[in-house]
């Protein structure tokens, strides 16, 4: 298993700013994952953060809104660029490759 | 691509009760797992279960892969059961988990 932290776990934005969101793992991982949970609604996954490459965003998200950084095997930033109170969700982070994923605590975000 | 379809999308228990809970795959899937989301937000892995059945305590899960289905079981239900249960799987060949719609659970005392 893994053991994973992120930062903040909670923060409330005002629009137009950004916010950095910081996962860390207890292990190296080669994939790490970034999911985005709006209001009663399901985990969407944003993109697929690997180490030494450009993160791999699904369809509807763009870098310039979640610019993704993975400086090493055991830690990767997102970030929420020029936030709308439409960003307002949970972001978590997970790992796990084609096996068992691990989710972190997740991040709760609010935009005003 | 993949579409995940839980039911029922809402459950309310009384404590004691048991309940089922279904996950509908629309293609094959390598892996799949069961989460609880908490209150707080917190998603905690319940069962890994690519096919098969295991069991923990009061719950206990059923995959059957050829038929692209899993199914949760939650017996004597506690208010700690409360909360949004997920189930989530890679479509075949990739790695990329996707959710279901999930199932919100309430138990009431």
């Amino acid at each position: 298993s893994a053991v994973i932290s992120q930062k903040p776990s909670r923060d409330i934005c005002q629009r137009g700013t950004s916010l950095t969101i910081q996962c860390q793992v207890d292990s190296q991982v080669t994939m790490m994952f970034w999911y985005r949970q709006q209001p009663g609604q399901s985990l969407t996954l944003i993109a697929t953060a690997n180490q030494g490459s450009e993160a791999t965003y699904e369809s509807g998200f763009v870098i310039d809104k979640f610019p993704i950084s993975r400086p090493n095997l055991t830690f990767s930033t997102l970030t929420v660029s020029n936030m709308s109170p439409e960003d307002s969700s949970i972001y978590l982070c997970s790992v796990g490759g084609y096996g068992e994923q691990y989710f972190g605590p997740g991040t709760r975000l609010t935009v005003t | 691509g993949i579409q995940v379809e839980q039911s029922p999308p809402d459950l309310i228990l009384q404590e004691g009760a048991n309940s089922t809970l279904r996950c509908n795959f629309s293609d094959s899937v390598n892996n799949l797992q069961w989460f609880h989301q908490n209150p707080w937000g917190q998603l905690i892995n319940l069962f890994y279960i690519p096919s098969g059945t295991k069991q923990n305590g009061r719950l206990s899960a059923t995959t059957v892969a050829t038929e692209r289905y899993s199914l949760l079981y939650i017996s004597s239900s506690q208010t700690t059961d409360s909360g949004v249960y997920f189930c989530a799987g890679p479509s075949s060949g990739t790695y990329k988990y996707i959710f279901g719609t999930g199932t919100r659970l309430k138990v009431l005392a």
